[in-house]
């Protein structure tokens, strides 16, 4: 069945990178669109960023642009999220997720990794 | 990106029926058939409910239904059961080709 596993979260201090990877199995990973969706603690969902399916477009909410890249690696199976110059306010679950390609809904969540940003 | 609107929380008893709303705007809600709602357990992943205003995925009972009128779309739960117990998020895709998500909404199950 499909699947996908995060893996990268961490701690991580005030102004610092990491990169999470989300790694799929279970379906045609270069026929979906796929996002980043992250939770602070006992907050609600918050989208990050999407890129197509073939990784030509890219979105990103306007509290990560120039922050984050999103990226992709079709041969792989693999979603990244390279993030840098970390904030607090970047603490959460980060969800990697696949666009069912049904109106832009999400039909498939991995079970998150943690990243959590403290001096 | 202003999160959509939705009850911080509602509740209901076993059997009875709760409706969630979701306001939003033209620029999302409104704008577009793309609004979708995922339930989400405590610790878990959230799970897909209703896609493009009111479609169920395979799988998930016909007790969730969803409308949209205007820019607010709705979740309706009805027969209401222990295991409905969750957190409810709204999502809509938007006019400057991203997504936002609502606040969500905590069902209590009385």
């Amino acid at each position: 069945q499909m699947q996908l596993v995060e893996s990268g979260g961490g701690l991580v201090k005030p102004g610092g990178s990491l990169r999470l990877s989300c790694a799929a199995s279970g379906f045609t990973f270069s026929d979906y669109y796929m996002t980043w969706i992250r939770q602070a603690p006992g907050e609600g969902l918050e989208w990050v960023s999407y890129i197509t399916s073939s990784g030509t477009t890219i979105y990103y909410r306007d509290s990560v642009k120039g922050r984050f890249i999103i990226s992709r690696d079709n041969t792989k199976k693999s979603l990244y999220l390279q993030m840098n110059s970390l904030r607090a306010e970047d603490t959460a679950v980060y969800y990697c997720a696949r666009f069912g390609g049904s109106g832009w809904s999400i039909d498939c969540w991995g079970q998150g990794t943690l990243v959590s940003v403290s001096s | 990106q202003s999160a959509l609107t939705q009850p911080a929380s509602v509740s209901g008893s076993p059997g009875q029926s709760i409706t969630i709303s979701c306001t939003g705007t033209s620029s999302d809600v409104g704008g577009y058939n793309y609004v979708s709602w995922y339930q989400q357990h405590p610790g878990k992943a959230p799970k897909l409910m209703i896609y493009e205003v009111s479609y169920r995925p395979s799988g998930v009972s016909d007790r969730f239904s969803a409308s949209k009128s205007g820019n607010t779309a709705s979740l309706t739960i009805s027969g209401l059961q222990a295991e409905d117990e969750a957190d409810y998020y709204c999502n809509s895709y938007t006019s400057s080709g991203t997504l936002v998500f609502g606040g969500g909404t905590k069902l209590t199950v009385l």
